[in-house]
């Protein structure tokens, strides 16, 4: 069993929906939590970083960490074009180095 | 534009072959990171210097090697190439160790054939 968990899709939404994108872990020692986005031939950008749980905004986009059933989610709101993309989820543990452990990404298609 | 170099952006190979890559930190930026990203493993973490030491070690194979110089661009040496070493090769950088707060590169496109 992989450490982190994701969905692969492809998810295909229509333009303005809400999306949900989640990961689940194994590693109750994670506690910082990132959500990267990937466009095509591009590097991984990121996008959420949170850390420990709770939930943190940034305009169209909340991110979600629940540490007891160990899901983080990522929300979408008002859901564009250009957001269709790949959305890795990482996270790691408090170390010194903190190396980031990834989800396999999401593939998100957003339909005008 | 993430600020962080990575050259070439493809290289197609022979197996057997040796190649090296080439990542150019954002300016100020202490560490660097590589990754190997394929479709079936995701992204993996492979190594990471600061300030031209080794600091960790992921899943990086012996035939792999890197190293950070005083300029603090580094280099991703990869030797006696495989096609499983066929992948997508990013470099990120941070300012410090937290790989939480890296930047990545548009990475390098390997071909082994």
């Amino acid at each position: 069993q992989k450490e982190v968990e994701q969905d692969p899709g492809p998810l295909s939404v229509p333009e303005g929906a809400i999306v949900s994108l989640n990961c689940t872990y194994s590693n109750s020692a994670f506690q910082y939590f990132m959500w990267y986005r990937q466009y095509s031939r591009k590097g991984p950008e990121l996008l959420m970083y949170t850390y420990s749980s709770g939930n943190k905004e940034d305009g169209r986009f909340t991110a979600q960490v629940d540490k007891s059933s160990k899901y983080i989610s990522l929300f979408i709101r008002d859901s564009q074009p250009s957001d269709s993309a790949t959305y890795l989820c990482a996270m790691s543990d408090a170390g010194n180095n903190r190396k980031l452990i990834w989800g396999l990404g999401t593939s998100l298609a957003v339909n005008p | 534009d993430s600020g962080v170099t990575q050259t070439p952006k493809h290289l197609i190979t022979a197996t057997g072959q040796r190649v090296t890559l080439r990542c150019s930190p954002r300016s100020g930026d202490l560490s660097v990171y590589w990754y190997q990203q394929s479709l079936d493993q995701g992204l993996q973490f492979l190594i990471q210097y600061y300030n031209g030491e080794e600091r960790a070690k992921g899943n990086i194979l012996e035939r792999f090697s890197a190293q950070q110089f005083p300029d603090l661009h580094s280099e991703l040496n990869l030797s006696s190439l495989e096609l499983g070493d066929s992948a997508l090769y990013f470099c990120a950088s941070s300012a410090g160790h937290p790989a939480t707060e890296a930047f990545f590169g548009q990475g390098t496109r390997l071909t082994v054939v």
